[in-house]
């Protein structure tokens, strides 16, 4: 089924650990996005790429770091967890713009 | 500063129709969209508007008047399966990939 795969699901981190959440597309979409969703909050935009070997910040960026080598991956990585980064993290692309595909989130604590 | 604004809640019975509204100032504007989401899943994508006007997909529509920076999700016939939260979205770059803004959100509840 073509879409987005996200991984690991969940996942308990303790504080100061990093930990990269993965995120693979089969569409060949150019565009790549991290959202995190927090209660009452919404979806906000961490880091996103417009294509390949291009990234940008978006409204949180803070504490994350994103890379692009190729279309279909664009992993996302915490290099010194803290607790408020606990979070639904979602990962979306885009051919056009006008609609995006979401993964199915990754859940993550931080302790 | 940037802000999308909708209802936190709204509460409709099956059968019904329930409109969603969203205000939004943001800076650079290229269009509106909405999305739904259940239970915490994956958002999916329900509609776009880049021009003014209503833009109609089966039970949903979704109307933008760029002027007003304001845009409504129109659900008709509701089913209990409506019940999700939706969101609206602004599309803030022309670039390939468009940039997504989101609002906070709109919970549904469609009773019996």
């Amino acid at each position: 089924t073509a879409g987005i795969t996200q991984a690991p699901t969940s996942q308990i981190l303790a504080a100061g650990r990093s930990m990269t959440l993965r995120c693979t597309q089969d569409m060949r979409h150019n565009a790549m996005y991290w959202y995190r969703q927090d209660l009452g909050l919404g979806l906000r935009l961490i880091h996103y790429s417009n294509t390949a070997g291009t990234t940008g910040k978006g409204e949180v960026p803070d504490g994350y770091s994103v890379s692009r080598a190729n279309t279909d991956d664009f992993p996302l990585t915490l290099a010194s967890a803290v607790p408020s980064q606990t979070s639904v993290y979602f990962c979306a692309s885009s051919d056009r713009g006008d609609g995006y595909t979401f993964g199915s989130g990754t859940r993550l604590t931080v302790v | 500063g940037q802000s999308l604004e909708q209802p936190s809640e709204v509460t409709a019975v099956e059968g019904a129709i329930v409109q969603i509204n969203c205000t939004y100032q943001t800076s650079g504007f290229y269009g509106l969209s909405w999305y739904q989401q259940h239970d915490g899943g994956a958002p999916t994508f329900l509609s776009y508007n880049a021009l003014d006007g209503l833009e109609e997909t089966g039970r949903f529509s979704s109307f933008l008047s760029r002027s007003d920076s304001y845009g409504y999700l129109l659900l008709q016939e509701l089913q209990m399966k409506d019940s999700a939260s939706y969101f609206c979205a602004v599309r803030q770059d022309y670039n390939q990939g468009g940039k997504l803004i989101f609002g906070q959100g709109t919970e549904l509840s469609v009773k019996p």
